[in-house]
């Protein structure tokens, strides 16, 4: 299964709301997931089964979609956001593909 | 608390072989299928390998079949990645993976730091 994430890279302003897409080649339900990556630092995981919230993830960020394609939101963009966000499907295994990634920027 | 702890990641020549571990703790490990994810320095992440709980079951990427072997030890709370026959196309940093829940194929709620492989002459 490929999976496309767009746009690769945005700019955007404090408190802008962002928005991330990503489809699948083919209907993954909601096995979607979304993570945030740090330079130098591990993925985080943000938002599992395409719209669950992680414990302890600000409630900025949000998760939609279902079948091919999918939606991430930053409702209020904040400096710490600063970062690459990849989603990911677990529908279909092997192999767990991630999307190229988006690069957010200020 | 959650930890996993990969070390091994060194400097080897391409066609040679290396070998990763993991060292988790904080959370039942046989209780839970393992990762290998790896990013090539400012690329995008691309999973690697996974072995259920019991070792009963792996599987690889496409790049990697035939080259690498995960295997684990549930009583050392460790994971492993063998990694043979490396090209260039390898270097990169190799993060341990841990599923939020039973199963092969779930999200992945705990990373390792990761450790880098660089596979140059």
């Amino acid at each position: 299964i490929q999976m496309t994430q767009s746009p690769s890279s945005l700019s955007a302003s404090i408190g802008d709301r962002v928005s991330i897409t990503c489809q699948a080649s083919q209907d993954i339900a909601n096995s979607l997931n979304w993570y945030q990556q740090k330079p130098g630092v591990a993925p985080k995981l943000l938002i599992y089964d395409a719209s669950n919230l992680q414990t302890g993830v600000p409630s900025r960020f949000s998760g939609s979609g279902s079948g091919t394609d999918f939606t991430f939101t930053i409702s209020s963009l904040q400096p710490e956001d600063i970062a690459t966000y990849y989603c990911q499907q677990y529908d279909h295994l092997p192999p767990l593909t991630f999307g190229g990634g988006t690069k957010v920027e200020i | 608390e959650v930890q996993l702890v990969e070390s091994g990641g060194a400097v080897v020549h391409p066609g040679g072989s290396l070998r990763l571990s993991c060292t988790a703790s904080g959370f039942t490990f046989d209780d839970h299928a393992m990762h290998w994810v790896r990013q090539a320095p400012g690329k995008g992440l691309e999973w690697v390998s996974v072995i259920s709980w019991d070792s009963g079951s792996t599987y690889y990427s496409d790049s990697v079949k035939g080259r690498f072997t995960v295997s684990r030890d549930n009583s050392q709370y460790s994971l492993f990645l063998q990694m043979n026959t490396l090209t260039t196309e390898d270097t990169a940093f190799y993060y341990c993976v841990k599923t939020s829940i039973p199963g092969l194929a779930a999200p992945f709620d705990h990373w390792g730091q990761g450790t880098l492989v660089t596979v140059s002459s």
